[in-house]
């Protein structure tokens, strides 16, 4: 069945760079649409960013300069890469299929603090 | 940006009753619209797509309907599962954007 699941250290320094991973199952990378959003604590849904199946990228415009999302067909893996990190990217992080988000991970809690 | 503007923020409901929320986008998103629940601790569910289609699953106590600028979402005859926020998404454009969010409560 379609499966996601995200992985990645859940304290980050401030200034530092978070890296997380998205393993999916049950469908290929190749022919779905990888989506990254978060959720700071107790507030709303934002989206992050975008992977296409054919592996193009699109960001959102007020994270553009620091996100970064890339995938690995062959482990079925997607790839989120932020620098600069700051309190507030403290969130849980999610990662989500195709244009519509019909299946999510479970979500990683990241919290940025010294 | 697409802006979408979800009302209420939250909703105080009694079992067995009918609630509707809705949410108007800044501009045109020809019913790319989908509803998503969410109870705490845990990820979004999609319950509906393009307005109105139901997700394999989605009971037939929820509906959405809209087109243009504005949409809704009903619960009918609310039950306590259904305790949660819920969220809608314009999925029409990038970057794709989310309502603000509806927490419903039960009386």
């Amino acid at each position: 069945q379609v499966q996601l699941k995200e992985s990645g250290p859940g304290l980050v320094q401030p200034s530092q760079t978070l890296s997380l991973t998205c393993t999916v199952a049950g469908f290929s990378l190749t022919s779905y649409n990888v989506h990254w959003v978060r959720q700071p604590p107790g507030k709303g849904l934002e989206w992050m960013g975008v992977i296409w199946n054919t592996g193009g990228t699109r960001y959102n415009s007020a994270l553009k300069s620091r996100l970064s999302i890339s995938k690995d067909t062959s482990k079925s893996q997607v790839f989120l890469k932020m620098n600069s990190l700051q309190t507030e990217d403290t969130a849980t992080y999610y990662c989500a299929r195709d244009n519509y988000f019909d299946y999510w991970g479970q979500g990683v809690m990241v919290t940025v603090s010294s | 940006d697409i802006q979408m503007t979800q009302s209420p923020p939250s909703l105080s409901a009694s079992l067995g009753d009918k609630v509707t929320i809705t949410c108007q986008a800044s501009q045109n998103i020809n019913k790319y619209i989908a509803w998503y629940q969410q109870k705490p601790g845990k990820a979004p569910r999609l319950l509906i797509r393009y307005t109105s289609t139901l997700e394999s699953g989605t009971p037939s106590r929820f509906s959405g309907s809209g087109s243009g600028r504005d949409y809704s979402f009903s619960i009918s005859n609310v039950e306590s599962e259904d305790i949660a926020s819920y969220y809608c998404l314009q999925y029409v454009n990038l970057p794709f954007t989310f309502g603000s969010g509806t927490k419903l409560e039960i009386k």
